[in-house]
């Protein structure tokens, strides 16, 4: 089946500097969207990306889709302690179906921001 | 605040037990999924509901079922529960998606955290 692989797995950063996540799919998607995990709390919808070659920008959060729509990126510049979560790729297959809307999550990226 | 509740927020149940997980769905929102998050993984598509139906299923055993309401509000049954069946049980609801394959935005609840001894 769909597998969905992000990296890494653990990123710690001094406040002030870049982070970057990494998300590849086995298998051609349709869309993928980020999530955004606080500690104790649930996903939290940012984005979605649906055109082969997209970038959208939200503030300092980049995000990316691949032209050939099988991986992504989030980079976040010049990180906040408020940053500080787990960040989650989750990607629809291209051929998953008709009715069937299953979205398949990576296991995420958890972000530390030291002040 | 999502406008999305689950209840309870917290269960212990013992080995071989059955338990039942609610969910409401934010208001106009006709499109549950449910997924379960073991710790330090992400969410795991459980299935779909669309206007009472099962829209879709993961690789999930049948001992996971569900149900879905007329008021779109959803039910997760567990039967015969196993140790490993420990984790965070989120619902997320939306509207069905739009025609061109994409994914309406799902919007989580807080979630019910499941301990099973």
């Amino acid at each position: 089946g769909q597998q969905v692989m992000q990296i890494p797995q653990y990123q710690h950063v001094q406040e002030g500097e870049d982070f970057t996540t990494y998300c590849n799919s086995s298998t051609t998607l349709s869309n993928i969207q980020w999530y955004k995990q606080r500690p104790g709390g649930h996903p939290v919808f940012l984005i979605q990306l649906v055109k082969s070659g997209e970038v959208k920008k939200q503030k300092r959060l980049t995000f990316q889709f691949g032209e050939a729509k099988k991986n992504s990126s989030l980079h976040i510049t010049a990180t906040q302690t408020t940053d500080v979560g787990t960040y989650f790729c989750a990607g629809r297959a291209l051929y998953s179906g008709a009715g069937s809307y299953q979205l398949t999550f990576g296991k995420g990226t958890k972000l530390s921001v030291i002040p | 605040e999502t406008g999305v509740t689950q209840s309870p927020t917290h269960l212990i149940k013992t080995r071989g037990q059955q338990v039942t997980l609610r969910c409401s769905s934010q208001s106009g929102h006709n499109t549950v999924s449910w997924y379960q998050q073991a710790l330090g993984q992400g969410p795991q598509f459980i299935f779909q509901y669309y206007r009472e139906e099962e829209n879709g299923r993961g690789n999930f055993p049948p001992r996971f079922s569900g149900l879905q309401f007329p008021n779109y509000s959803s039910e997760l049954n567990v039967n015969a529960l196993e140790l490993d069946d420990s984790a965070l049980y989120l619902c997320a609801s939306s509207l069905a998606p739009t025609s061109g394959g994409l994914q309406e935005t799902q919007y989580f609840g807080p979630g019910t955290r499941l301990l099973v001894l």
